[in-house]
């Protein structure tokens, strides 16, 4: 099955500063690439998604790169703000196979 | 559009009983119903895949008979757990695909989770 590792576990980032966070896939089947915005005891929110036929999607602050010769994919965040920290989840989904695998999380801490 | 509800959002049981989680698609029909777990700290694991009208597909690990799920009409899904115990403690999330068909609206949504506390 599919094995999906993110990194880094912590970020602390100064508020205005970017911020950035990785993760790899096993499976190079995998062509649907969602990253999940959760605040404590909420529900996993989509900030953003890619297809494996893009390599880079852009949405405001918010940006996803993905590199599939690599098996990687990375989710930026600009002129970050206190509101962006919290855990941030990347996932793959493998191509006929209809779930997600998640990618073990990133907290996400902005300093004002 | 393509909201889930899931109730309770908190519930605290006694060890031995069992608890009902229910997981309603509002504005479409869930076909395919996805039930996750997550400990304090940690990352969403799949439990089992649900689909209506069938039998659940239950991850490695997952005791079928102890997580008890039925998807019977295309808008709810229950997971109920059974003879609970302090380390069953959780949250408990499920999500529903949206129809693969409509691509503009690909991915999945998420309820709102259960806090479920053994005691």
């Amino acid at each position: 099955g599919e094995n999906v590792e993110q990194h880094p576990s912590t970020l602390s980032v100064q508020e205005g500063d970017s911020a950035v966070i990785k993760c790899t896939y096993s499976d190079s089947a995998s062509n649907y690439f969602p990253w999940y915005k959760q605040e404590l005891g909420k529900r996993p929110q989509l900030i953003i998604d890619i297809r494996s036929n893009v390599g880079e999607k852009k949405d405001q602050r918010i940006a996803v790169t993905l590199n599939k010769t690599a098996k990687h994919f990375s989710l930026h965040i600009t002129e970050t703000q206190p509101e962006d920290s919290a855990v941030y989840f990347c996932a793959a989904e493998l191509f006929g196979n209809e779930k997600l695998t998640f990618g073990t999380g990133t907290r996400l801490t902005i300093i004002p | 559009g393509a909201v889930v509800s899931q109730h309770p959002s908190r519930v605290i049981c006694k060890s031995g009983t069992s608890v009902k989680i229910e997981c309603r698609s509002l504005d479409f029909q869930a076909t395919t119903m996805f039930w996750y777990r997550q400990f304090p700290k940690q990352s969403l694991m799949l439990m089992a895949t649900s689909n209506e009208g069938s039998k659940a597909t239950y991850e490695q690990g997952v005791e079928k008979d102890k997580f008890l799920i039925n998807h019977a009409s295309l808008t709810l899904s229950t997971l109920t757990v059974t003879s609970a115990h302090p380390e069953d403690s959780s949250f408990y999330i499920c999500s529903a695909s949206l129809d693969r068909a409509l691509m503009y609206n690909y991915g999945y949504t998420f309820g709102s989770g259960t806090r479920l506390t053994v005691v």
